[in-house]
C-alpha cells in the first residue's frame, strides 16, 4: 500500500542554518505530495505541495521538489529562523481531488537563537 | 474566511465512557475528514465524507467508532466505549469537492486532544 517515510526528530539547528527534512514515498500512479506544519498550539498547515514530478513546491523559504526517480520529496530552507520551530508532516494522496492524505510520522523542529 | 473548528479542545475521561467529538468544515467544503495521531505517530485516516456520505471509511478502527454528517454541514465523531489505546489527537479536515487540478488542499482543525484513563 501507500506509504510516506520521514527523518526521524527531533531536529535541532541554530538560526541561520540549512535545513533538510527527508521524506520519501511509495505508491502507485501519480500521487500529489504535501508538506503540512504544525506550529506550537495550533492546527497543521499546508506549507507547499506539488502535484507532478519535477514540480517544486515553495512558501516561506521553504522549497520541496518532486522526484519521481527517488520516490522523494525533501523539504529545504537555507536559512531557518526560531520562528520555524514546529512538527514537519510530509503526506501524498493517490487521487486527484479528494483523496485522503497519507502522513509520514512528523519531524519535530526546534531552532535555537 | 472562518477555518476548521473542532470541539473540545480537550477532553479526558476514563475507561469505558462515551465521549463525542465535533468537527465544523469551512462553509461549502463538501469533503470532510477525519484522522487521528497517537502518540507521536504519523497521522492516520479514519474517514471521509462527501457532503453527507460516507465516501471511504476504511481507517476506522473498529465499531466502537460511529462518525456522522447529517445534513453534510457539521460532523460528529463518537467513541463508545472508549478504551485506552483510543487516546490521541483526532484532527478533522475539509476541502472543496471535486478540486479541479489536483492537488487536494485539506484545511485542518486544531484538534480535540482525547485522554481515555
Amino acid at each position: 500500500g501507500n506509504s510516506v517515510t520521514q527523518m526521524e526528530g527531533p531536529v535541532t539547528l541554530s538560526e541561520e542554518a540549512f535545513l533538510t527534512i527527508n521524506c520519501t514515498y511509495t505508491a502507485t500512479g501519480y500521487p500529489s505530495l504535501f508538506w503540512y506544519v504544525q506550529y506550537p498550539g495550533e492546527g497543521l498547515q499546508l506549507l507547499l505541495k506539488a502535484t507532478k514530478a519535477d514540480d517544486k513546491g515553495s512558501n516561506k523559504g521553504f522549497e520541496a521538489t518532486y522526484r519521481k526517480e527517488t520516490t522523494s520529496f525533501h523539504l529545504e530552507k537555507g536559512s531557518v529562523q526560531v520562528s520555524d520551530s514546529a512538527v514537519y508532516f510530509c503526506a501524498l494522496s493517490d487521487l486527484p481531488a479528494g483523496g485522503k492524505l497519507i502522513f509520514g510520522q512528523g519531524t519535530e523542529l526546534s531552532v535555537k537563537p | 474566511e472562518a477555518g476548521v473548528t473542532q470541539f473540545p479542545s480537550h477532553s479526558v475521561i476514563e475507561k469505558g465512557q462515551t465521549v463525542t467529538l465535533r468537527c465544523d468544515p469551512i462553509s461549502g467544503h463538501d469533503n470532510l475528514y477525519w484522522y487521528r495521531r497517537v502518540m507521536g505517530k504519523e497521522i492516520k485516516f479514519l474517514l471521509h465524507f462527501v457532503k453527507e456520505s460516507k465516501q471511504d471509511e476504511s481507517g476506522m478502527p473498529n465499531n466502537r467508532f460511529l462518525a456522522e454528517r447529517t445534513g453534510g454541514t457539521y460532523s460528529t465523531l463518537k467513541v463508545q466505549p472508549a478504551e485506552l489505546e483510543d487516546s490521541g489527537v483526532y484532527f478533522c479536515a475539509s476541502s472543496h469537492l471535486g478540486l479541479a487540478g489536483g492537488g487536494n488542499e485539506q484545511f485542518f482543525g486544531p484538534g480535540t486532544r482525547l485522554t481515555v484513563l
